[in-house]
């Protein structure tokens, strides 16, 4: 089942701002991931939250976590037009390593 | 990162037939699992391959319709049973790091049926 819901679903910014999107989930979890995929593509892992962190950062990424709210953000700076994809969060829950995915948010960088 | 590579990437494929799709890792992992994106859709768990025995079905599918083997720590298949067209997805597998948890995906193999 799907634990995650991402907001916005679709978000559309030109190239250099910022882009914002939200991920919440309904029970505990161990880690929160954070994935891209192009074009219907296979995922690509951007970055890995433990649930005892509350931020972190990878190159132009920001995830922040609150195990709290059962909520995370990602936030891609100064955005490109190559960062035009779906973004997905990917939970785990105590049980393990199995994954319940959001689903998802579409973003588009104009340039 | 562990590389994974699907096999085949795509195919179309006809009502009732069956496909096997292939998942070959570059290093030995603990931890393989196969996924379903339909159109339009997120991932939803099929099942986690287990080296030397059965397969740990998700709720909704079932061993008949999605057999899966895993001989070995860097290789599983999955085959898709008796077609139909609302089998038309991309089926990707994925390896779970056992120490960090992080998880890495195939680049999919996208199934049309007709």
């Amino acid at each position: 089942s799907q634990q995650g819901e991402e907001d916005p679903q679709a978000l559309s910014i030109q190239e250099g701002e910022n882009a914002t999107m939200n991920c919440s989930y309904k029970t505990s979890i161990n880690n929160l991931q954070w994935y891209r995929q192009n074009s219907g593509r296979g995922l690509v892992h951007l970055i890995l939250i433990r649930s005892n962190e509350r931020e972190k950062h990878s190159g132009r990424l920001r995830v922040t976590l609150d195990t709290s709210k059962k909520s995370s953000s990602l936030l891609i700076t100064a955005s490109r037009a190559a960062d035009t994809a779906s973004y997905f969060c990917a939970t785990d829950a105590n049980s393990g390593y199995a994954l319940n995915f959001g689903k998802g948010t579409s973003l588009l960088v104009t340039p | 990162s562990a590389v994974i590579s699907q096999k085949p990437s795509r195919d179309i494929c006809q009502r009732g037939t069956s496909l096997t799709i292939q998942c070959q890792v570059d290093s030995q992992v603990t931890m393989m699992f196969w996924y379903r994106q339909q159109p339009g859709q997120s991932l939803t768990l099929i099942a986690t391959a287990n080296q030397g025995s059965e397969a740990t079905y998700e709720s909704g599918f079932v061993i008949d319709k999605f057999p899966i083997s895993r001989p070995n720590l860097t290789f599983s298949t999955l085959t898709v049973s008796n077609m139909s067209p609302e089998d038309s997805s991309i089926y990707l597998c994925s390896v779970a790091e056992s120490l960090s948890y992080e998880q890495y995906f195939g680049p999919g193999t996208r199934l049309t049926v007709t």
